[in-house]
């Protein structure tokens, strides 16, 4: 499809395991997001990328979280020494940057489980 | 600071009834964006609506409308004629052009539940 992908959509990792999700945007999409969902709550921001420039990483919780964008496509989102409050839904999102407050599209998540 | 505010945090309804999910927000900005968005048991969440802060004409689009009230900081979503399709988690949210032109600001979602 042509929609934004995540993967893998599910995840278990035991406490101080590293972990890397991955997400690809909707073709041609300038802006990309990282957002985190813990249960019964609305997303909070994480980060941001306009083409591979970092532009905002206001929303990292920890210098355990780092996200890349390398070649302005795919974007890794990766969590070092996994701590079980890093439970929740990891979002992507992605955005034709054309305007500014433009509509972001949201993948399907992927769910990471710290036991 | 910006602010988004979903009081109700779950309604349920008997199919064909019309139900409004209140939103308010806060923001020092004068040009800001607000959207809603649907979050199905699927868990993707599905871009409903986008309003900017000079644009307060109230819209429709089949059986949604929503409220745009700047006097009272108000975005309203109005579902009319509910469908069992229509239960989700619904999120209002804000993004404003100076503060946070980058990211958006998410309420914490009303669950509405349909009931046939």
């Amino acid at each position: 499809g042509a929609g934004v992908s995540q993967s893998p959509r599910y995840k278990v990792a035991k406490r101080g395991q590293d972990v890397a999700l991955r997400c690809d945007p909707i073709s041609g999409h300038v802006s990309l997001f990282w957002y985190q969902q813990a249960l019964g709550q609305g997303p909070e921001f994480l980060t941001y990328f306009q083409n591979e420039a970092q532009l905002d990483k206001s929303g990292l919780p920890s210098d355990r979280f780092f996200a890349e964008r390398p070649e302005g496509s795919v974007s890794t989102l990766k969590i070092q020494r996994t701590q079980q409050e890093d439970s929740a839904v990891y979002l992507c999102a992605s955005s034709s940057g054309e305007n500014v407050g433009g509509e972001q599209y949201f993948g399907p998540g992927t769910r990471l489980t710290v036991t | 600071a910006q602010k988004v505010t979903q009081a109700q945090t779950e309604i349920s309804v008997v199919e064909k009834e019309d139900v409004t999910l209140d939103c308010v927000y806060e923001t020092r900005d004068t040009t800001y964006y607000l959207f809603w968005y649907k979050q199905p048991p699927s868990g993707e969440l599905v871009f409903l609506i986008r309003r900017n802060s000079f644009d307060e004409q109230n819209e429709i689009s089949g059986r949604y409308s929503w409220n745009f009230q700047k006097s009272t900081s108000s975005f309203n979503f109005t579902i009319t004629a509910s469908q069992v399709v229509d239960s989700a988690v619904y999120f209002c949210a804000l993004s404003s052009l100076y503060s946070s032109a980058s990211k958006i600001i998410f309420g914490s979602g009303t669950r509405l539940s349909i009931r046939p």
